[in-house]
């Protein structure tokens, strides 16, 4: 069965510190990994996209690498601001259709 | 434009009203998505469409009916839901839906529904 798994469900850190958030699958065969973020009551927003040959990529303050090898994906959160307040999704495609797998997010808060 | 808007932002209705909701892109995609979220939880696909034709429904109850009357617009009609059906619903396009290509999806902010 696909899953996605997430750690932590909940982290709680400083305003200006960096942060890691965990990704582990066991979706196959692989297509992509994405890292979505929502805010409470809307929807997602895509941060990044990658495939099995793209081990990191970045969006501002947002590094996503992915190890294709051990079925782990990381986003790292370079010096936090309270706007990052939100869960994180973690969601792998599957190769051949057009459905997505979804985990169950990490909830973030950021303190000032 | 990367906006996919829905309407209407929230939603109550007793289990006998019928109601609709919608979804618009402007982006030129040809797949279209109809998420169910509940509270804490993850996104669940209910329905796919591509090239206007539903192209997946997730073994999902005959009280939702989902249309897509142009490229633009996709509905979701409603009708003698149960208030376990409460829930955000999200809508979602991406550029199509080619099994095996990475289609980017974009999400609209999504219509909080109340079954009561």
């Amino acid at each position: 069965k696909n899953q996605v798994e997430q750690s932590p469900q909940s982290l709680i850190i400083l305003e200006g510190k960096n942060c890691t958030l965990q990704c582990n699958y066991t979706v196959s065969p692989f297509s992509n990994l994405r890292w979505y973020k929502q805010d409470t009551g809307r929807g997602p927003v895509s941060l990044t996209i990658m495939t099995f040959s793209e081990n990191t990529k970045s969006n501002g303050r947002y590094t996503a690498t992915l190890d294709a090898d051990t079925k782990q994906s990381s986003l790292h959160i370079t010096a936090s601001q309270l706007s990052d307040s939100a869960s994180y999704i973690c969601v792998v495609g599957n190769f051949g259709n057009e459905k997505l797998t979804f985990g169950t997010g990490t909830r973030l808060t950021i303190i000032p | 434009d990367t906006e996919v808007t829905q309407t209407p932002k929230h939603l109550v209705m007793g289990m006998t009203n019928k109601k609709s909701l919608k979804c618009e892109q402007h982006m030129g995609h040809r797949a279209m998505y109809w998420y169910k979220q509940k509270a804490k939880k993850p996104p669940e696909l209910m329905f796919v469409y591509s090239y206007e034709k539903l192209s997946i429904n997730e073994s999902v109850p005959s009280r939702f009916s989902p249309e897509c009357p142009n490229s633009s617009l996709l509905n979701l009609h409603l009708h003698a839901l149960q208030p376990e059906d409460s829930a955000l619903y999200l809508c979602a396009s991406s550029q199509d839906a080619t099994p095996g290509l990475v289609n980017e999806q974009y999400f609209g902010p999504g219509t909080r529904l109340t079954v009561t």
